[in-house]
């Protein structure tokens, strides 16, 4: 699985987007890109993944650059609740139920 | 529906004792992984199991072992613990194991002593 890079930390004002950037440059062309993330002491949660294409749910959207090596998570308007550890996760295929997560970004949002 | 469910929450050892830890996934998912957290190493895979059998494993010793029963429901044993294994142990669970989202519980927190 090709390795992410993300910031260790970003600020956001509350009611502003929060835009967290991913860089995965080794990205091949069947792997996918998963956000999930960890609020404290909790387990992780799911956000979004996508391929290739532009994903929105109603939590986030993410954009995925068009050659595929970066991308970001937007959360439209972030609450204080959205103050979390976010992973930007790469899967490929034979790595079935396995996440390789990394130091992700610490998002604070702030009043 | 019921979220993934793992027993106990918190749990106190001695070193060179062993622990079994539980993980009862959401109903109908078929894969359950297996994840430590330590604020040295963050998220580590273990292992995943899938229709009771072992898919996929990390990079941990032999130490760390685990099963699924029919039922989906799954357990990891840790035998001889040691001071490094204390952890926030967490599972999750999915539909398939592939590109399905996957669900965590809230994690068991293991202090050995």
């Amino acid at each position: 699985d090709a390795k992410t890079t993300q910031p260790p930390s970003m600020d956001c004002a509350e009611g502003r987007a929060a835009n967290l950037p991913c860089n995965h440059s080794t990205i091949s062309g069947n792997e996918y890109v998963y956000w999930y993330r960890q609020i404290h002491s909790q387990g992780p949660q799911y956000i979004i993944h996508g391929l290739k294409n532009n994903e929105t749910n109603e939590m986030a959207s993410l954009i995925i650059t068009e050659d595929r090596k970066s991308s970001t998570l937007i959360l439209p308007h972030a609450t204080l609740r959205d103050t979390a550890v976010y992973y930007c996760i790469v899967r490929g295929f034979g790595n079935t139920g396995k996440l390789i997560f990394g130091q992700g970004t610490t998002l604070q949002v702030k009043p | 529906k019921a979220g993934v469910t793992q027993t106990p929450r918190y749990l106190i050892k001695t070193r060179g004792q062993q622990v079994t830890l539980s993980c009862s996934p959401i109903s109908g998912h078929r894969s359950v992984s297996w994840y430590q957290q330590t604020p040295g190493q963050g998220l580590q895979f273990l292992f995943e199991y899938f229709s009771e059998t072992q898919r996929n494993k990390g990079n941990f010793p032999g130490r760390f072992s685990g099963r699924q029963f029919s039922n989906s429901r799954s357990e990891m044993n840790v035998s001889t613990l040691e001071l490094g294994d204390s952890a926030l142990y967490l599972c999750a669970s999915s539909l398939a194991g592939d590109f399905t989202e996957a669900f965590f519980g809230q994690g068991t927190r293991l202090t050995v002593v």
